[in-house]
């Protein structure tokens, strides 16, 4: 069962700040977010492991809350590269492993 | 280290046809999904091999098959296209599994 992505859709001035939240209705073992701009391939942003964990790049940083199942990625201070559809890919443990289930996306508009 | 790298990019195919497309992974990474990008229906998982064995199947029919080989290259399999399976595939590569560098995708359009 696929995680629910939300927002499906943002849009932003530069410099504004976007959550895009990421939940699932099955025990996680690990959530990974990938931004993919039109016409290429996603991008592998971060996985996060461990219950709690925080994770951050520049000014995209995420959490993943082990015990409710979700997680949250946070852009600050928007950049026009920022704009992208975000997809947030869940893992889980044992022979699954290799198994990512991905959200529907998020599509992110930054305007200048 | 070369990212993934998937071939052809593009491909015309009619009804009816089969198509093989073909994906060769990062350098020492074990496990290859596949996944079908179409623009109503996002991401969905194919399958995934590792170490030359398939490990994980999604809900796609016989038509879709795919295989491993021995230096970790994958290869995916779709016999008697149908309209519905133009879509961009991806190929994804990882060491373990748990997360994964995309290549390029190859578009497939059945006409």
């Amino acid at each position: 069962q696929q995680p629910v992505q939300s927002p499906q859709a943002v849009i932003l001035r530069e410099g504004e700040d976007a959550v895009i939240n990421c939940s699932s209705s099955k025990a996680l073992y690990s959530v990974h977010w990938y931004r993919q701009k039109h016409g290429e391939a996603p991008v592998f942003l971060m996985i996060l492991l461990k219950g709690g964990e925080q994770k951050g790049h520049e000014k995209i940083s995420a959490s993943f809350n082990e015990k409710k199942q979700q997680s949250s990625l946070y852009l600050t201070a928007s950049q026009l590269s920022y704009s992208g559809t975000y997809f947030c890919g869940t893992g889980v443990r044992g022979t699954n492993a290799g198994k990512s289930t991905f959200g529907d996306g998020t599509t992110l508009t930054v305007k200048p | 280290k070369a990212g993934v790298t998937q071939t052809p990019r593009y491909l015309i195919k009619t009804r009816g046809q089969q198509v093989t497309l073909s994906c060769s992974p990062i350098s020492g990474h074990r496990s290859v999904s596949w996944y079908q990008q179409t623009p109503g229906q996002g991401l969905q998982f194919l399958f995934e091999y590792f170490s030359e064995t398939q490990r994980n199947k999604g809900n796609f029919p016989g038509r879709f098959s795919g295989r491993q080989f021995s230096n970790s290259r994958s290869e995916m399999n779709v016999s008697t296209l149908e309209l519905g399976d133009s879509a961009l595939y991806l190929c994804a590569s990882s060491f373990e599994g748990q997360w994964a560098f995309f290549g390029p995708g190859t578009r497939l359009t059945v006409l």
